[in-house]
């Protein structure tokens, strides 16, 4: 059974920019979750999507936005690129109707603003 | 809001030596306490979840934790080193309708 898969694996922006990060959770699971590995910083989180809808959001400016999709997937879009945006950004799945169920993590898109 | 503390942002021991990373939570309800991993340039994987059913928890590779309410803590453990265990630690919890709130991490280094 496929993993959570994110794509590109790396991408290099220049500040201003838009950058699109692409998920696809593990099948059969209907959450997603964003997060923000920054150096120093730990991780942050970012949004959680479940059966298309956004039901949280952490505190991100507006810039960070995102959508899932019909089939579960989802995008996470970062409007005007900021230096401070360079991260690493990891994508979780679960089968949310379950709290009790873990997060599945992908192998991360490795943002760089340059 | 619930919060996971992680004491130590390094630690280092030698190969065959007890691992012992701490992780303290607030909560004022049972808690969902999870302890993920992260090697170099990849993503986190699933060390062991707490969910009530036990206060030991035995995870993958040889680690374990005990949920202990008195202390507020999750630590982990393992008994023994290897050099393979090098990697970020990150205890984490659930709270209701939200999503997993990370501890800031501890590296953990093996010396040979």
């Amino acid at each position: 059974e496929a993993g959570v898969t994110q794509s590109p694996t790396h991408l290099i922006k220049t500040r201003g920019q838009q950058a699109t990060l692409r998920c696809s959770p593990i099948s059969g699971h209907t959450s997603v979750y964003w997060y923000q590995q920054a150096l120093g910083l730990g991780l942050q989180f970012l949004l959680w999507y479940d059966e298309g809808e956004e039901r949280n959001r952490g505190n991100f400016p507006p810039r960070f936005s995102g959508r899932q999709f019909p089939n579960y997937s989802s995008e996470l879009n970062v409007n005007a690129l900021e230096l401070e945006d360079s991260a690493l950004y990891l994508c979780a799945s679960s089968l949310e109707r379950n709290r009790l169920t873990e997060a599945f993590f992908g192998q991360g898109t490795r943002l760089t603003v340059v | 809001a619930q919060s996971v503390t992680q004491l130590g942002s390094h630690v280092s021991v030698s190969e065959g030596a007890l691992v012992l990373l701490r992780c303290n939570y607030s909560s004022s309800v049972p808690p969902y306490l999870f302890w993920y991993v992260q090697y170099p340039n990849q993503g986190l994987q699933l060390l062991l979840k707490y969910t009530s059913a036990a206060t030991l928890v035995k995870g993958i590779n040889g680690f374990e934790a005990e949920f202990k309410k008195s202390e507020t803590s999750f630590h982990l453990t393992k008994p023994s080193a290897h050099m393979s265990d090098a990697a970020e630690y990150f205890c984490a919890v659930r709270p209701r309708n939200t999503p997993l709130v990370f501890g800031k991490g501890t590296r953990l280094s093996v010396i040979a």
